[in-house]
């Protein structure tokens, strides 16, 4: 079994629509990451939690929000989708911030 | 914004042959990580190395850090076909969070 799991793996969503990107992990890491990629780019950071009561905004945080339910998940959702969050979208965890970090396979979201 | 800037942007070289990829960041970093990334999955941790260090190797793997020019090289000896990805650079500046370049993609052909 995968260590982070990202549900769902792709998802084909219309405009306005509210969308949720889930991720679990089961390494026992406190931090976790959303990232998004877009083709020829690397990675950007949307939001990202060192624990349950602690969540941060990275470079790209609107029109995003998160969830940290558990220390094992780590929601991310869009409100109202618009076609330029069409993307590739990686959850990561590491158990300090400057260690390594473990990535999920990735949500590819297209919006239409 | 990008604080790793990975050049080439793209490589393609024989099985056998060598890959020499080149990372530039602009301000002082607490470590730098070499992440690779295959075709529809997730980034894998290769290696990380220490401000304080000058080179590390990890098997067929070589990193240096040159922090005077804030320059990193991964070289990849002796490639194989499976050694076919994306490979990113990562820096952590101290805020406990890495910033990725927009990674190199290497392809070996066999």
């Amino acid at each position: 079994d995968a260590d982070v799991t990202q549900t769902p793996r792709n998802r084909i969503t219309k405009t306005g629509k509210r969308i949720m990107l889930e991720c679990s992990q089961t390494k026992g890491h406190d931090r976790m990451y959303w990232y998004r990629q877009d083709p020829g780019l690397g990675l950007r950071l949307i939001y990202y939690s060192f624990d349950v009561k602690d969540i941060n905004k990275g470079e790209i945080s609107d029109g995003y929000s998160v969830s940290r339910q558990a220390q094992a998940k780590f929601s991310l959702s869009l409100e109202s989708a618009i076609p330029n969050q069409t993307a590739l979208y990686f959850c990561a965890t590491s158990a300090l911030g400057w260690q390594p970090q473990h990535f999920g396979d990735g949500t590819r979201l297209s919006i239409l | 914004s990008q604080q790793g800037e990975e050049d080439p942007q793209a490589l393609s070289i024989q099985e056998g042959e060598n890959a020499t990829m080149n990372c530039s960041y602009k301000t002082s970093i607490n470590n730098l990580q070499w992440y690779r990334q295959n075709s529809g999955r997730g980034l894998v941790h290769l290696i990380l190395i220490r401000s304080n260090e000058r080179e590390k190797h990890s098997g067929r793997l070589r990193v240096t850090l040159d922090t005077s020019k804030k320059s990193s090289s991964l070289l990849i000896t002796a490639s194989r076909a499976a050694d076919t990805a994306s490979y990113f650079c990562a820096t952590e500046q101290g805020a406990q969070k890495l910033v990725f370049g927009q990674g190199t993609r290497l392809t070996i052909n066999p």
